[in-house]
Formats: C-alpha cells, structure tokens, sequence
C-alpha cells in the first residue's frame, strides 16, 4: 500500500522569503502522478502543482516549484516569494497512474503561515 | 474556481435525525468522491463514484451511504446521525479521461451533531 509523510505539521515563513515544505512516500509503482494541493481557511482546495513520475523534469507553477526525487521517494514544495494569501494547508497527494484511475493519497498536511 | 457545489455549507442537527448532504457539478465528471475532514487534519475518503449507478466504499469506514442516479449528483446521507459524525465533509470530481488525476473540490459541508 502507498503512504504519503509530511513531516512538518506547521511552518511559518516572512512575506517574500521561500519556504520549503517536504514530503515522502512510499510505493512500489513506477508510474505514478504526485500533487500538491492548497486549502485556504474557509475556501476550496485547490490543485497547485502536478508531477508526473516519468518526467525527470520538476514541474513549476509561477512561484511554486517542486524538487522531484524518485529515487528517494521525495517531492518537496518550494513557495517563492511568499505572499499573505499563501498562507494554508498544504496537502501532498500520491496518485497510480493508468487503469481506471486511482484514488488521492493524501499526507496529514502542513499548516503555512506567511507572516507580514 | 471549479463548478463543483456542495450543500449546506453549514448544518448543526441533533442525534438521530436523517441528513443528506448534496454535492453537484457542471463539468461533466465521470468520478466523484466524498472525504471526511477534521479541521487542519489530513483527508480520508470515505465513497467514491465511476459513474452512475456505481459507487464504492473508501478508505475509511463510514455509517454512510451515497448513491449516483446523474452523472452531476452525488449526495450523502447519514440515516441516523451521531455526534461522531461531526466533521467537514469534502464532496469532488475528476475526469477520468483526460488523465492527469487532477480532482476539483467543493466548498465542503461542516457538519455538527449536537
């Protein structure tokens, strides 16, 4: 069965400075898609970034960038130039790639705040 | 944000009442899901749908059922609800085809029984 850790229950982090949020997981697939997800107080999640396992290539979205490790099983978020609206709970998610598509796999989350 | 509404938003009711909790989306999804959410806790997905007339049980064990008559419309319902249902309950959709993964999810429904 496939685990997701986020190690980090809260964090907090100055307005424009980076902050990095880790995560591991555990699996036997080779083919597989990682996620970061944000969830704002009171507000819908929202999907932030997106990794597939086969793209040595670690995806970027404007500020949010990911350190992909296969190898050692790591997908870390990195948030750059943090902004007040940044702060959430961040969500890393595993998903098995193909078939009739798997379910999310969710870690316990990491609490952000970005302080002014 | 996604077309994906879930109601109520809110809803405190007393031990033993018969809630359904609604969730409905615009885009045409084949997948649907429903997690549990404790505040600042981690997801446990509780049903999820193929499309209608399937829906399947999660990971986590729940006194609830769902059902899946349209494609858009995935409700909940708890026949007997218990103070151990308290909980934000987390309704979304994907599309299946276009690979990817990438679910969209409501606004969710706090939920307090009382």
């Amino acid at each position: 069965a496939q685990t997701v850790t986020q190690s980090q229950p809260e964090m907090s982090v100055q307005e424009a400075e980076t902050v990095t949020l880790s995560c591991t997981y555990d699996t036997s697939e080779n083919n597989y898609y990682l996620f970061w997800y944000k969830q704002p107080p009171s507000r819908q999640m929202i999907l932030v970034i997106r990794q597939e396992a086969y793209k040595q290539q670690n995806a970027t979205e404007n500020r949010f960038s990911v350190n992909f490790q296969k190898a050692a099983k790591s997908f870390s978020l990195k948030i750059s130039d943090s902004q007040l609206g940044d702060t959430a709970m961040y969500f890393c998610a595993f998903m098995k790639h193909g078939g009739s598509q798997g379910n999310l796999i969710f870690g316990k989350g990491t609490k952000l705040s970005v302080k002014p | 944000e996604a077309d994906i509404y879930q109601t109520p938003r809110y809803l405190v009711i007393g031990t033993g009442k018969k809630i359904t909790l609604e969730c409905s989306q615009t885009m045409g999804h084949d997948k649907m899901y429903w997690y549990q959410q404790d505040p600042g806790m981690e997801l446990h997905l509780i049903h999820y749908s193929y499309g209608v007339n399937s829906t399947e049980k999660g990971d986590l064990s729940s006194e609830s059922t769902v059902s899946r008559i349209r494609t858009e419309h995935f409700p909940l319902t708890l026949e007997s609800a218990r103070p151990s249902h308290t909980s934000q309950y987390l309704c979304a959709s994907s599309d299946t085809s276009r690979g990817g993964g990438e679910q969209y999810f409501g606004p969710g429904t706090r939920l307090t029984v009382t």
